[in-house]
């Protein structure tokens, strides 16, 4: 079965340092993975697919087949960045999207 | 464009009423999700509807719950016999077909006394 987990609920960091979500993922097929970002009193919204292969706000995330891995990435963290961010997963027939717990990123002054 | 929209934003029932929850997809999109979103957790799938394929439900909790889609548009779920542990917000998202991006409403704040 699907799944993918997030093993932070909170991750406090400082204005100007790295930040790390990590996110795994447990799929026997190909999977898509996606970052969503829900900031405060907004919808919650795509952040980044690993298909586009892109950077968005200056957050990255390297799909890992080997470690299961869809970690998000940033060197240097903005107070705007603080939200609630989710990993998620969907087969490639798109059916029945997994969504992760959730990992609350603070970003401190 | 209009995105998708839902209705009430806010819903307080008494115990084991029903209540019917609202959403409106963006035009065009073929793929409607519903999710439940608990205080301090993540998001808990419920139901997903692509076209005119038979829906997957194997996300709701319960036989309680249930979910139409009118049309390819316009969805509703309902709640009978409401429980407390019922109280969530829950969110709609449509997307273009299954495994592109996701937009969600502001979803529909359910509590149940």
């Amino acid at each position: 079965a699907q799944r993918v987990t997030q093993p932070e609920k909170l991750l406090s960091v400082f204005k100007g340092a790295p930040v790390e979500l990590k996110c795994n993922y447990s799929y026997s097929g190909s999977p898509e993975l996606f970052w969503y970002v829900q900031y405060s009193r907004q919808r919650l919204q795509l952040l980044l697919r690993h298909i586009s292969r892109e950077s968005i706000k200056g957050f990255t995330a390297d799909l890992n087949k080997g470690e299961t891995s869809f970690h998000l990435k940033k060197p240097f963290a903005q107070e705007e960045d603080s939200a609630m961010y989710y990993c998620a997963l969907a087969k490639v027939n798109g059916q029945n999207f997994v969504f992760g717990p959730g990992t609350r990123l603070s970003v401190l002054p | 464009g209009a995105g998708v929209s839902q209705s009430p934003s806010n819903k307080v029932t008494e115990k084991g009423k029903d209540v019917e929850l609202r959403c409106d997809p963006i035009s065009g999109h073929t793929a409607l999700y519903w999710y439940r979103q608990s205080l301090g957790q993540g998001l808990e799938f419920l139901i997903y509807f692509q076209g005119n394929s038979a829906p997957d439900k194997s996300g709701l909790p319960s036989d309680r719950f249930s979910a139409e889609r009118t049309g390819g548009s316009v969805s509703t779920l309902t709640i009978q016999r409401t429980q407390q542990e019922d109280s969530a917000v829950y969110l709609c998202a449509s997307s273009l077909q299954g495994a592109y991006e996701q937009f969600f409403g502001p979803g529909t704040r359910l509590t149940v006394l």
